[in-house]
């Protein structure tokens, strides 16, 4: 069946430095790839997502990369700040209406 | 900016209860879909639902689970009859039709004793 999944599961950088984290994805008509950052308490939201026309997406410190042919996604955050340490998790969608499959999250903590 | 809402924030019940979870999904989205995440858990597909049926739900929502639009604002789901179980946390979320973005409440925590 679908699925998504997400490595590592912690993910512990020094403040500054940059943090990566890996996805793989196994139905090949998944077309959407959004990465979501969960803070305590709060739903997920959205911090950036790429389409599957395209290879590679900026958005000022995060940046996403998709290798389609192989069905892997990775997100890249780079200087990492304080304010970085959530949970992300990546996570696949087939239409715009579908429902959204989500990996099993990377906790990202920042160290100062 | 719209925002996905949702009460209450936090539902005590016990087992074998029925809960009704509210949202207010943005007002202009046409799809709107409920998700749960069992603590530490990912988060988990349960049903979908556009032009007040729903288009796909998930192994999870099962005959105690239902959804409702009763009033075109809001968006509600019922659990039957809890179990242990059901204990996670609620999310609601909301998409239209110009983007393939869903946008998500805060949730609610269901606990279940």
């Amino acid at each position: 069946g679908e699925n998504v999944e997400q490595h590592p599961s912690t993910l512990s950088v020094q403040e500054g430095d940059s943090a990566v984290i890996k996805c793989t994805y196994s139905d090949s008509a998944s077309n959407y790839f959004p990465w979501y950052k969960q803070e305590l308490g709060k739903g997920p939201q959205l911090i950036i997502d790429i389409r599957s026309n395209v290879g590679e997406k900026k958005d000022q410190r995060i940046a996403v990369t998709l290798n389609k042919t192989a069905k892997h996604f990775s997100l890249h955050i780079t200087e990492t700040q304080p304010e970085d340490s959530a949970v992300y998790f990546c996570a696949a969608q087939k239409n715009r209406d579908d429902k959204i499959i989500f990996g099993k999250g990377t906790r990202l903590h920042i160290l100062p | 900016e719209p925002e996905v809402t949702q009460t209450p924030s936090h539902q005590v019940t016990q087992m074998g209860q029925e809960v009704i979870l509210r949202c207010v999904p943005i007002s202009n989205h046409l799809y709107f879909y409920w998700y749960r995440q069992i603590l530490g858990q990912k988060v988990e597909f349960l049903v979908s639902f556009y032009n007040n049926e729903i288009s796909e739900k998930s192994e999870i929502f099962d005959d105690q689970f239902s959804v409702e639009r009763p009033d075109g604002s809001n968006f509600t789901l019922k659990i039957r009859s809890t179990k242990l179980e059901d204990s996670a946390m609620y999310f609601c979320a909301s998409g239209g039709t110009l983007s393939y973005e869903q946008y998500f409440g805060p949730g609610t925590r269901l606990t279940v004793t």
